[in-house]
């Protein structure tokens, strides 16, 4: 089954500074890449996702890459501000008996300095 | 607009007891999923279903059981609770079989079993 790799696991940056997620993933037939973003002690919610047939999708600081032929996609955000700090989730839709499910890699706890 | 509402938000068990999670959505959508939420472990799925009569089994279904009589009501089943099975759970659905779209997270659920 679809396999998700994330890393950094912490992440610790500058305000100001731009964070870079990077996640890969075993399934080439995986099409759907969403990253979630989880506040301390709240349920995750959906910040920006890409589908394959896209490279690249930007909304203001925040963009999402994605490499089919390496199968990697990565978050990235800039401008960091200290409301960015969070846990970062990247996740891949795969394929299993005609039914998509979606599976996460195991997060990025990223913290914004003042 | 209630949207994902998942009771108890806490709940103790001893080892051996059974309990049932409830999930609930009024957003008329098809697919629902659980999954639990364990340090370094990211999200992991549990069970999901594609509409009222079908699920299937995620990457943790062991010791969990699961069924979708209606669209609204998605419940997780623990028949005979385990420390390994203290954690957090999230319910989560998606409008369409094919979970192409955004997923919206309850709250989330947190078991201990001593």
């Amino acid at each position: 089954g679809e396999n998700v790799e994330q890393h950094p696991s912490t992440l610790s940056v500058q305000e100001g500074d731009s964070a870079v997620i990077k996640c890969t993933y075993s399934d080439s037939a995986s099409n759907y890449f969403p990253w979630y973003k989880q506040e301390l002690g709240k349920r995750p919610q959906l910040i920006i996702d890409i589908r394959s047939n896209v490279g690249e999708k930007k909304d203001q600081r925040i963009a999402v890459t994605l490499n089919k032929t390496a199968k990697h996609f990565s978050l990235h955000i800039t401008e960091t501000q200290p409301e960015d700090s969070a846990v970062y989730f990247c996740a891949a839709r795969a394929f299993s008996g005609g039914y998509n499910k979606l599976i996460f890699g195991a997060g990025t706890r990223l913290a914004v300095h003042p | 607009n209630a949207g994902v509402t998942q009771t108890p938000k806490f709940q103790v068990l001893k080892t051996g007891q059974s309990m049932t999670l409830q999930c609930a959505q009024d957003m008329n959508h098809e697919y629902m999923s659980w999954y639990r939420q364990d340090p370094g472990m990211g999200l992991r799925l549990i069970h999901y279903s594609v509409g009222a009569g079908i699920t299937d089994q995620g990457e943790v279904p062991n010791g969990y059981n699961v069924s979708r009589s209606t669209t609204e009501d998605f419940p997780l089943r623990l028949l005979s609770a385990a420390p390994s099975q203290t954690s957090v759970y999230f319910c989560a659905s998606s409008p369409g079989q094919s979970n192409t779209g955004e997923l919206f997270f309850g709250e989330g659920s947190r078991l201990t079993v001593l």
